[in-house]
């Protein structure tokens, strides 16, 4: 099975901090990439796609690096509501079909 | 527009009975997709479909069965639940190969 791999964290950090979470993935011909958050016992929601010249979203930034297989997710200025686990997603194809590969993700907590 | 929906959102079962989860879309999507997610852990694709009338077997299909009859449904049937199939139970669908919106999820559990 193409695989994903995060720090399952937790990382607890203070409101306001800046935070960074690192993902590899194992499939080189992986094409597109995204950051998915779930809270705890709900649905994962896509947060962004990550492009291959990074992208920023607000107070998200996204980037790629397909030569070492790398994604990263940095937050800024945490807030409260940041608290989720954090999903690196990357969309694997083989043959005919392209499916995405969840991994456990990163879990976040922001406290006050 | 309501998105992705499933019903229902929660469910207790015996060992060897049966039921259907549906989900249903209102966004035009092609692709649809049946995961389950056991605590602690990742995702698993059980069966997905790119059209209707077209499914196909995703990497734990063993157990369940899929049919999409209309586009915008997709229901995932248990023929003879299992304890081993409690878990949380997701649909997904996207626009071809491409991010995936997710239901709410159906929460079963089978004594």
């Amino acid at each position: 099975r193409k695989e994903v791999e995060q720090d399952p964290g937790p990382f607890n950090v203070p409101e306001g901090a800046t935070v960074a979470f690192n993902c590899t993935y194992s499939n080189s011909a992986s094409q597109s990439f995204f950051w998915y958050r779930q809270d705890c016992r709900k649905e994962p929601k896509l947060l962004m796609s990550v492009y291959s010249s990074g992208n920023e979203d607000g107070r998200f930034t996204a980037q790629l690096n397909r030569a070492s297989q790398y994604i990263s997710l940095l937050i800024r200025d945490s807030k409260l509501s940041d608290s989720a686990t954090y999903l690196c997603v990357p969309l694997d194809y083989g043959g005919s079909q392209g499916n995405l590969i969840f991994g456990k993700g990163t879990k976040l907590s922001v406290k006050p | 527009n309501a998105g992705v929906t499933q019903t229902p959102k929660f469910r207790v079962l015996k060992t060897g009975q049966s039921m259907t989860l549906l989900c249903a879309q209102d966004m035009n999507h092609e692709y649809m997709y049946w995961y389950r997610q056991d605590p602690g852990m990742g995702l698993r694709l059980i069966h997905y479909s790119v059209g209707e009338g077209t499914t196909a077997k995703g990497e734990v299909p063993d157990g369940y069965n899929v049919s999409r009859l209309k586009k915008q449904n997709f229901l995932l049937g248990l023929e003879s639940a299992a304890p081993s199939q409690t878990s949380v139970y997701f649909c997904a669908s996207s626009y071809m190969y491409n991010e995936q919106f997710f239901g709410p999820g159906t929460r079963l559990t089978v004594l």
